[in-house]
């Protein structure tokens, strides 16, 4: 069973500061994907990242895939407070029919 | 286009009640899977659908029965209502070719087993 492990699980912050989301594997994923979710909704794409040691960015969101493509991570910059979100890794293991292993999330706050 | 759309939003039942999930997409993709979340959680796949006629079980299948008789619906049944049931469940969908496909979700349905 690939499993992925997010930290940290929560986070208070305030406008403007910086942030870094972690989100770490035993096993190796073809791509691995970042969601957002607001409550009551259904997660959404952020970023896919497929090849090892790669980065996009996204506006003030930087997102780095490992070089051996078993974990990534997530920055953002100066944080605002429509940033609030619960983020999600998730995996997708080679020739799974896309099927995603989901991290256990990082619930972000972000306050004035 | 609606994008993925699932009914009801939300939904009580009680143990050993049955009911019908419905999940339907109308961006032509081929793969559709089912997902629960439990509070504070990340998704778990329950079942998944890689075309009309084709199912298979996901992480969590115990439960739950599925079908997949169009390319558009792919409803998810609970035969046996449990209390360990309680959770928000999400459909999506994806087109299935290539591994920068976005995979679409739904709105979710709240469940709640009593």
């Amino acid at each position: 069973t690939q499993l992925l492990e997010q930290s940290p699980q929560f986070l208070s912050i305030q406008e403007g500061e910086n942030l870094t989301v972690y989100c770490n594997s035993s096993s190796v994923f073809s791509s691995l994907q970042w969601y957002r979710q607001e409550p009551g909704e259904g997660p959404v794409l952020l970023v896919t990242v497929v090849t090892g040691g790669e980065v996009k960015k996204l506006k003030r969101l930087t997102f780095q895939f490992g070089d051996a493509r078993k974990d990534s991570s997530l920055h953002i910059t100066a944080a605002q407070p429509g940033d609030t979100g619960l983020y999600l890794c998730a995996g997708d293991g080679a020739g799974t029919a896309s099927k995603l292993t989901f991290g256990t999330g990082t619930r972000l706050q972000v306050t004035l | 286009n609606a994008g993925v759309t699932q009914t009801p939003k939300f939904r009580i039942l009680k143990i050993g009640q049955s009911m019908t999930l419905q999940c339907a997409q109308d961006m032509n993709h081929n793969y559709m899977y089912w997902y629960r979340q439990d509070p504070g959680m990340g998704l778990k796949l329950i079942y998944y659908s890689v075309g009309a006629g084709i199912t298979d079980k996901g992480e969590v299948p115990n439960g739950y029965n599925v079908s997949r008789s169009t390319t558009e619906d792919f409803p998810l049944r609970l035969e046996l209502a449990a209390p360990s049931q309680t959770s928000v469940y999400f459909c999506a969908s994806i087109r299935g070719q290539g591994v920068s496909d976005t995979q679409y979700f739904g709105p979710g349905t709240r469940l709640t087993v009593l």
